[in-house]
């Protein structure tokens, strides 16, 4: 089944401490994507990444790092979370760089930072 | 002034009726135009896509677009309770590898 996979899915966790989470996909898209989303803000880009070692920062990139050294893999990274990191994220992909908006969202990850 | 503003909603509509959903966007250099729905706890579903002027026809869906006026729409025909949801407008600017989302608009069908 085409899809892509976020763990963990939910996620509780103390400011400071460092916290990964990976998105995977079996599409062979080359654009990926993360977003978060909250309430009255809507979804917005963190981070996207149009092929292996290729990434750039979106909307909101500070406090996350990204890496992409494969294709189907785009983890998302916070060296030392905060409570304003609290969010729901999504990790997306796109199976064409030159379109990088039909995107295809993973089920989601809501973290929460105390 | 946001990109992509929506009206937050609910859209209140009775089961079979129209739903019509509507999205402006501020930068004159945009050029695609998306329609996600998103259930409560459920991740963005893409369900249209529209670049030109005029309308688009899916099913029970239809996008809008006009480019002049800067806005674009979605119209759900014979909507049903299965249709509640948010429905999240996006737009891609030419040359920016990115989608600026509006906040979404809540739609409720009642039986």
């Amino acid at each position: 089944e085409a899809q892509v996979t976020q763990n963990p899915r939910y996620l509780i966790t103390v400011t400071g401490k460092k916290l990964t989470v990976t998105c995977s996909q079996n599409m062979n898209h080359e654009y990926m994507s993360w977003y978060r989303q909250d309430p009255g803000l809507g979804l917005r880009q963190i981070y996207y990444s149009m092929n292996v070692e290729v990434t750039d920062k979106g909307d909101v990139p500070e406090g996350y790092k990204v890496s992409r050294k494969e294709k189907r893999n785009f983890p998302l990274i916070l060296e030392s979370p905060s409570p304003n990191q609290t969010s729901l994220y999504f990790c997306a992909s796109s199976p064409e760089t030159s379109r990088p908006y039909e995107q295809y969202f993973g089920p989601g990850t809501r973290l929460t930072v105390t | 002034q946001k990109e992509v503003e929506q009206n937050s909603g609910p859209l209140s509509v009775p089961e079979g009726a129209i739903a019509s959903l509507n999205c402006t966007y501020s930068d004159r250099g945009s050029q695609s135009f998306f329609w996600y729905r998103q259930y409560s706890g459920k991740s963005p579903e893409l369900i249209m896509f529209i670049y030109s002027n005029g309308d688009k026809e899916d099913g029970r869906f239809t996008a809008q677009l006009n480019k002049a006026s800067q806005y674009v729409s979605l119209l759900i025909r014979d909507s049903q309770p299965s249709d509640s949801a948010t429905y999240l407008c996006a737009v891609n600017r030419v040359g920016f590898q990115k989608l600026v989302f509006g906040t979404g608009t809540r739609l409720l069908v009642s039986p």
